[in-house]
Order: structure tokens, then C-alpha cells, then sequence
């Protein structure tokens, strides 16, 4: 099993539609979960950094994370073209220097 | 905003010949990190350094690798002997007071062997 799946997409949705991206994760000693975005040729760059259950919000981004189930997941609303970019879930266990565990990625194409 | 850099943006080597990717990483950060990404798959762990010492690494570092901070600013990646599978972007991270904190990525190298 995966350490972590991610629904490789593409996902296309049009400009206003609330985007839903999700993981799911295999080892329970995760503690961090981090959403990045990815445009072509760049670095990831970090959306999203919570180490608990529930969700946090950031302006037109909102994660969730659900640590019974496994679950991670980074709504977005009012979708606009510039979101269209790859996605990506990433966590950690705490203390094991900083080793990120990534999902493959979701890329999202936001049509005006 | 601070930001991490790389560079180069593109590097093209013959296999077999040594390659150096330089970093810098932003100021107050603490703890240094590689990941490499093969086209049109994850991004993957390497390494991540702290206090002049490897924290932790992974079953793709091998002997071939070694990373340094050379000075108060950089941070390099070296592959002594490069090989054909060794081409894909590699990006440098950065965390702050400690390895939980979240990682700010640079936009990567793009190692190319032939």
C-alpha cells in the first residue's frame, strides 16, 4: 500500500466552482499534513500547514484533515484560472527530520 | 518575501561526470533539505542536514551523494558519478527552528544526463 494516494486527476472545473482535493494516507504516525502548489517548471509552494484534526482556513482555501479516517483534504472556492496548477498533499512524522511523504499530485485546470 | 534559489536552472552533464547543485536557502532557516522529482512522478525525499550533520536520509542516497554547506549561505548537492536514471528536477527546502516546521521549496534544477 501507498504511504500516501492522491487522485492524479486531471481535474477541470469552471472559473466560480468550489474544487475538492483529497488524500489518503497509510500510517497513522503522521502528525503533519501540508498542501502545496505547483505551476509548471516551478517549486512547490506551500498553501497549507496544520498538524491537527478539523479544518483550517486561508482565505479562499480551507484543509481538512481527518485523522481517524486517514483523510486529508484542500477545498477551494470561488476557483479562479491562476489555481489552475498541480496539487500536492504532503506529511511527516514528527522528529524524523523533516522527511516529507508527497502525493502524486493532482493538476487542476480552472477554465474561465 | 524570502525565498529559497537554486542554481542552476538547467544543467546538462555527460553520464558519468560529477555534478554540483547549489542552494540558498532562506536566512534564518535551520534545517536544509533535497528532493529530486522524476518527470511525471512524486516528489521524493532525499536528505535533510542540521547543524553541519545529515538528520536523515534516504535509501536513494547513496554513496554517490554527499551535501555540504560550504558557507553560511549555501547549501550544495553533489553526484560524484552521474548515471543515465539520475536526470529529474531537484529541489532544494528549507525549514526554520526545526525540522516540523513547514519546508519553503526553490524552484529547482533540472539535471539532464546524457
Amino acid at each position: 500500500q501507498k504511504e500516501v494516494e492522491q487522485d492524479p486527476g486531471p481535474l477541470s472545473v469552471p472559473e466560480g466552482a468550489i474544487v475538492s482535493l483529497n488524500c489518503t494516507y497509510s500510517n497513522s504516525a503522521f502528525q503533519y499534513f501540508m498542501w502545496y502548489r505547483q505551476y509548471s517548471r516551478k517549486g512547490p509552494e506551500l498553501l497549507m500547514y496544520t498538524y491537527s484534526s478539523g479544518n483550517k482556513e486561508d482565505g479562499r482555501f480551507t484543509a481538512q484533515v481527518d485523522k481517524s479516517s486517514k483523510y486529508i483534504s484542500l477545498f477551494i472556492r470561488d476557483s479562479q484560472p491562476s489555481d489552475s496548477a498541480t496539487y500536492l498533499c504532503a506529511t511527516c512524522i514528527y522528529n524524523q527530520g523533516g522527511k516529507l511523504i508527497f502525493g502524486q499530485g493532482t493538476e487542476l485546470s480552472v477554465k474561465p | 518575501e524570502p525565498e529559497v534559489t537554486q542554481t542552476p536552472s538547467h544543467q546538462v552533464t555527460q553520464m558519468g561526470q560529477e555534478v554540483i547543485l547549489r542552494c540558498v536557502p532562506i536566512s534564518n532557516h535551520l534545517y536544509f533539505y533535497w528532493y529530486r522529482q522524476i518527470l511525471g512522478q512524486k516528489v521524493e525525499f532525499l536528505v535533510s542536514f542540521y547543524n553541519n550533520e545529515i538528520s536523515e536520509k534516504s535509501e536513494i542516497f547513496d554513496d554517490q551523494f554527499s551535501v555540504e554547506r560550504p558557507d553560511g549561505s549555501n547549501f550544495t548537492l553533489k553526484i560524484r558519478s552521474t548515471k543515465l536514471e539520475d536526470s529529474a528536477m531537484y529541489f532544494c527546502a528549507s525549514s526554520g527552528a526545526d525540522s516540523n516546521q513547514p519546508q519553503h521549496f526553490g524552484d529547482g534544477t533540472r539535471l539532464s544526463i546524457l
